[in-house]
């Protein structure tokens, strides 16, 4: 059982269509990061949150930290072909030094 | 431009012959980590530092060494490779552990 629980681990939308990842954990966690990683390449940080109840924009991704900060997620509008990808969220756990992953989620947006 | 290095981006070897891939950053950072991704099961760390001549286990480090006697870099030992470390592997670096990463592009090692 991996400690972050990604879900789904893949979705197909089409072109305009909405859609949220959701990153979920029976941890606390005392920051929580989203990637985006294309294939052959390594993943490159899109956020970092880091207080419960946090929301973070950027331009039409919508990050959310929970209150109790053990779950995440993100909210992608009006998704593009160029949003395909894999986007992974991570953690360290209070008081940890580990950065853990989840197992992704596999984005395709068709045209 | 900040970056994080690895090389090589490609290595094939064979069972036993012990390899040694690089990994450089240039951003000061304190810490840097080593992962290694695999189909199915994500990415997991495999060994992590925290400063200069600070190394720590990660989930997966059987078969693994790490050094880190200057602050930009973090090489990858495999003493006598085997073939279930056949893996795509990244290094990566961030200004303390809660903070953001960045990744290098990657070594794609098969062992036959």
């Amino acid at each position: 059982t991996q400690l972050l629980e990604q879900s789904p681990q893949f979705l197909s939308i089409q072109e305009g269509e909405n859609l949220t990842v959701y990153c979920n954990s029976s941890s606390v966690f005392s920051s929580l990061q989203w990637y985006r990683q294309e294939p052959g390449e390594g993943p490159v940080l899109l956020v970092t949150v880091v207080t419960g109840g946090e929301v973070k924009k950027l331009k039409r991704l919508t990050f959310q930290f929970g209150d109790a900060r053990k779950d995440s997620s993100l909210h992608i509008t009006a998704a593009q072909p160029g949003d395909t990808g894999l986007y992974l969220c991570a953690g360290t756990e209070d008081a940890g030094n580990m950065l853990t992953f989840g197992g992704g989620t596999r984005l395709m947006v068709k045209p | 431009e900040a970056q994080v290095t690895q090389n090589p981006r490609y290595l094939i070897t064979v069972t036993g012959k012990k390899l040694t891939v690089t990994c450089s950053q240039n951003m000061n950072h304190e810490y840097m980590s080593w992962y290694r991704q695999d189909p199915g099961l994500g990415l997991r760390q495999i060994y992590y530092s925290m400063n200069v001549e600070v190394t720590d286990k990660g989930d997966v480090p059987e078969g693994y060494k790490v050094s880190r006697k200057e602050k930009r870099n973090f090489p990858l030992i495999l003493e006598s490779p085997s073939p279930n470390q056949t893996s795509l592997y990244f290094c990566a670096s961030s200004l303390y552990p809660g903070g953001g990463y960045t990744f290098g592009s990657g070594t794609r090692l098969t062992v036959v």
